[in-house]
């Protein structure tokens, strides 16, 4: 079946622009989470949602970056007025319901570089 | 909170066992994870460590201890593909924001 899916795959943008990027999860995983990743580094934990409950946003780095989870399934996330330190790879990921347990199958991922 | 520490580097020859430690300091979590990332690649999940001991899948084994707070993946009968970065991870308890370690990079050679 279809993995997780992110588009665009690479993004270029001019410092101050607002970039979306978009994750399509595994069809039936509740769990959906963003991380960002910078260039040899780990993957550092943006947010979580879980089925209809209120996500954890505690990851999230500034104001300027949001995210939504429509319908339990596509999740758009939104960086607005970018910076250059934005320039990472974005990794979405799902899980079936949730917990260290419970496998996290990550997308391809989204490199934005913000220039 | 939660930190972790990785080597950054281990390098080992086909065939051989190699070891890559975790080592945390945390407050509390549920359980340890590791995943293998290849180049430009996304990571992929390997094992789970909810309580102590040796857990083991295949080639791969991982272990915890949390009254030592340290884990470890054990990589046996290595292969040139192994070649790869390992992270280890914590999730809180109550909580999904997963911590994860800088990474280990292992380079297999032949």
């Amino acid at each position: 079946g279809a993995g997780v899916s992110q588009s665009p795959s690479n993004k270029v943008t001019e410092k101050g622009k607002d970039v979306e990027l978009r994750c399509d999860p595994i069809s039936g995983h509740t769990a959906l989470y963003w991380y960002r990743q910078s260039l040899g580094q780990g993957l550092e934990f943006l947010i979580y949602f879980q089925g209809n409950s209120a996500p954890d946003k505690s990851g999230l780095p500034s104001d300027r970056f949001s995210a939504e989870r429509t319908g339990g399934s596509v999740s758009t996330l939104t960086i607005q007025r970018t910076q250059q330190e934005d320039s990472a790879v974005y990794l979405c990921a799902s899980s079936l319901v949730g917990g260290g347990s419970d496998t996290q199958y990550f997308g391809p991922g989204t490199r934005l570089t913000v220039l | 909170g939660q930190s972790l520490e990785q080597p950054s580097e281990v390098t080992a020859v086909e065939g051989a066992i190699v070891q890559i430690n975790c080592t945390y300091q945390t407050s509390g979590f549920y359980g340890l994870s590791w995943y293998q990332q290849h180049d430009g690649g996304a990571p992929t999940f390997l094992s789970y460590n909810a309580l102590d001991g040796l857990e083991e899948t295949g080639r791969f084994s991982s272990f915890l201890s949390r009254s030592d707070s340290y884990g470890y993946l054990l990589l046996q009968e290595l292969q040139m593909k192994d070649s790869a970065s390992y992270f280890c991870a914590v999730n809180p308890p109550g909580g999904q924001n997963f911590v994860f370690g800088p990474g280990t990079r292992l380079s297999v050679l032949p």
